[in-house]
């Protein structure tokens, strides 16, 4: 099993619709949560960070945390073209150990 | 963003010849690292770095090495390098090893290896 897990995709949405990234960990002393966007051909950027349970809202993202469930999640409301990238989860723990990433594709 | 020079940006070589790869920061972070992104392989950490000359095994250093003189310089070495190791290889920094202080990535080196 692998320690972060995610859904490789591609996840495909609509132009102004919800896209939903999901993402399970494995190890449960995990403190802190992480998704990265990252567009073809370019480095990982940090998008949202995450630490406590319940959900967190910056902009069009919202992080949600479950440690109970040892799930996190990434909603991004009104998709835009732009949106379409590799979303990777970062998860930290003893380490920080990254998903293999979902490949979002937004159609306008 | 943060200050993180990868160099160089592409470069093509021989299998069995040696390659080194800089990462340089300007941010004065205690912790460096390499990875390498494969498809299908996501990142996969090579070595880390927590202080000058102070370096420790990811979960796939064989057949690289590292090496850290100064804060700002985080070097990753081929000493002889195979097909296998064609990737794009990411230097990434950050304040601390664990807790709540994220990772921050250079532009990332594209190598091939003929």
């Amino acid at each position: 099993q692998k320690e972060v897990e995610q859904n490789s995709g591609p996840l495909s949405v609509p132009e102004g619709a919800i896209a939903s990234l999901n993402c399970t960990y494995s190890d449960r002393v995990s403190q802190s949560f992480f998704w990265y966007r990252q567009y073809s051909g370019k480095s990982p950027e940090l998008i949202m960070s995450i630490y406590s349970n319940g959900d967190k809202e910056d902009g069009r993202f919202t992080a949600q945390l479950n440690k109970a469930s040892q799930y996190v999640s990434l909603l991004i409301r009104d998709s835009q073209p732009s949106d379409s990238a590799t979303y990777l989860c970062a998860v930290n723990g003893n380490k920080l150990v990254f998903g293999a990433g979902t490949i979002l594709r937004v159609k306008s | 963003d943060a200050g993180i020079t990868q160099s160089p940006r592409h470069k093509v070589t021989e299998t069995g010849t040696p390659v080194t790869l800089r990462c340089h920061q300007t941010e004065n972070h205690r912790y460096m690292y390499w990875y390498r992104q494969d498809p299908g392989h996501g990142l996969r950490l090579i070595h880390y770095s927590y202080g000058v000359k102070d370096t420790d095994k990811g979960e796939v250093s064989d057949g690289y090495s590292v090496s850290r003189s100064k804060t700002e310089d985080f070097l990753l070495t081929l000493e002889s390098a195979t097909s296998s190791q064609t990737s794009v290889y990411f230097c990434a920094i950050s304040e601390s090893l664990r807790g709540h202080q994220p990772q921050h990535f250079g532009d990332g080196t594209r190598l091939s290896i003929l």
